[in-house]
């Protein structure tokens, strides 16, 4: 079945330390984004990345970053600059960034917190 | 810029109710498109429907339906006699067309628990 995968599903976190998120999707998706989910918030936008070896920050990107080297996967790193980083973290993906029209289907989530 | 505003934070029914999810967005786009998502408490996002700007016809598909009104700025999604099913979190959701951000600016969300 074509969809989103996001690994782990829960992931803790030290201090100072470096975690990554996976996504990987099999929908031949050129677009791929990161959302962040607060309790009682709705989903703010981290990065996004049209196509392979491109991405633009989103709404908050500081104490993150991302690569594409792969139009399959979207890993997301939380660096030890994010202070805040517990939180629930959607991938998703759509067929082309600039056909907006498109819906964006998403994966199960990562839930992050700090040890 | 774009909004989504969505007012009611939380809303409980019981079964078998009509329920009414607002949302109002705010856009400077001639062009957009509104979406509607639920989120189970697994944590997915399902799509429920997208409506372009530019067709204003209401659209039901079962239970649900959905008011689309330009002149007041509002997307309301209602759920017709509610289910324990229908518990979630809904969120509102839009995109614009013409300007540099095609990416989807959500609402806050509103939890919805229909008891039995």
């Amino acid at each position: 079945d074509g969809g989103i995968t996001q690994s782990p599903k829960y992931l803790f976190r030290k201090e100072g330390q470096n975690v990554t998120l996976s996504c990987e999707q099999n929908l031949n998706h050129d677009a791929m984004y990161w959302y962040r989910q607060d309790p009682g918030q709705g989903l703010r936008l981290i990065y996004y990345s049209q196509i392979v070896n491109d991405f633009q920050k989103g709404d908050i990107a500081e104490g993150y970053s991302v690569s594409r080297e792969k139009k399959e996967s979207f890993p997301l790193t939380v660096t030890s600059a994010q202070k805040n980083p517990t939180a629930f973290y959607l991938c998703a993906s759509s067929s082309r960034y600039r056909d907006s029209n498109q819906p964006q289907h998403f994966g199960d989530g990562t839930r992050l917190s700090i040890l | 810029a774009q909004k989504v505003t969505q007012a009611q934070t939380e809303i409980s029914v019981v079964e078998k109710e009509d329920v009414t999810l607002d949302c109002v967005y705010e856009t400077r786009d001639t062009t957009y498109y509104l979406f509607w998502y639920k989120q189970p408490p697994s944590g997915e996002l399902v799509f429920l429907i997208r409506r372009n700007s530019f067709d204003e016809q209401n659209e039901i598909s079962g239970r649900y339906s959905w008011n689309f009104q330009k002149s007041t700025s509002s997307f309301n999604f209602t759920i017709t006699a509610s289910q324990v099913v229908d518990s979630a979190v809904y969120f509102c959701a839009l995109s614009e067309a013409n300007t540099g951000r095609r990416a989807l600016t959500f609402g806050s969300g509103t939890r919805l628990q229909v008891q039995p």
